[in-house]
């Protein structure tokens, strides 16, 4: 069976920095996903780790540990825009798993 | 647009009706898939194509639900006899294998079940 753990909310002031975890038990893995989902919005893409280690998409950086089940998203320079739930996923032959998001209340 | 759409936006029926949703994927993704979401909680998978082929259907989906890709292009999900607990977000996305997993979603149906 697949299960997902993030933390349910998170709260942080503009301009800070702010570390989402995810911890996985899957019986295949592929790879973990995280998403950006704003309120009554679909998900959008943000990263997807395959190998272990941090990748870097601008203010967005996602880690992976695969030994460990283990990942992150590291948001810099917080914006209110990224008040939002922000979901990960693990994935296997292409079906993906869902965590039940985080939601991370960006204050000014 | 190029991107997943689905219809309706929005659905209100009454319990014991049954109701259908399309899905558009994006032209060039032979992969579909449909997943359900609630208030709180991530989307729960419920089934995927890849073209026409359906590979595979959560074992939490009840025989009322039923999906197809009759062209491996569109999909329909249908749900017969909806219940109360069937009102949620139905969310359907689209990608490429085997270049990634990567899925670009669709806005959504929200179905309420009076």
């Amino acid at each position: 069976g697949q299960n997902i753990d993030q933390p349910t909310e998170m709260t942080a002031t503009e301009g800070a920095i702010v570390q989402i975890n995810c911890t996985y038990q899957t019986s295949g893995f592929n790879g973990l996903f995280w998403y950006q989902q704003h309120a009554g919005e679909a998900p959008t893409f943000l990263s997807y780790n395959v190998l272990d280690g941090l990748e870097e998409k601008g203010r967005f950086s996602s880690f992976l540990s695969r030994s460990k089940g283990y990942s992150y998203l590291l948001l810099k320079e917080l914006q209110m825009k990224d008040s939002a739930s922000y979901l990960c996923a693990a994935t296997n032959a292409g079906k993906s798993t869902f965590g039940d998001g985080t939601t991370l209340t960006v204050k000014p | 647009d190029t991107g997943v759409s689905q219809n309706p936006r929005h659905k209100i029926t009454k319990r014991g009706q049954n109701v259908t949703f399309r899905c558009d994927p994006i032209s060039e993704h032979n992969r579909l898939y449909w997943y359900r979401q609630t208030l709180g909680q991530g989307p729960e998978f419920l089934t995927y194509f890849q073209n026409e082929a359906q590979l595979e259907k959560s074992r939490l989906l009840s025989d009322r639900f039923s999906a197809e890709r009759p062209k491996g292009s569109f999909s329909t999900l249908e749900i017969q006899r909806t219940e109360q607990g069937d009102s949620a977000m139905y969310l359907c996305a689209s990608s490429f294998s085997p270049s990634g997993d990567e899925q670009f979603f669709g806005p959504g149906t929200r179905l309420t079940v009076l």
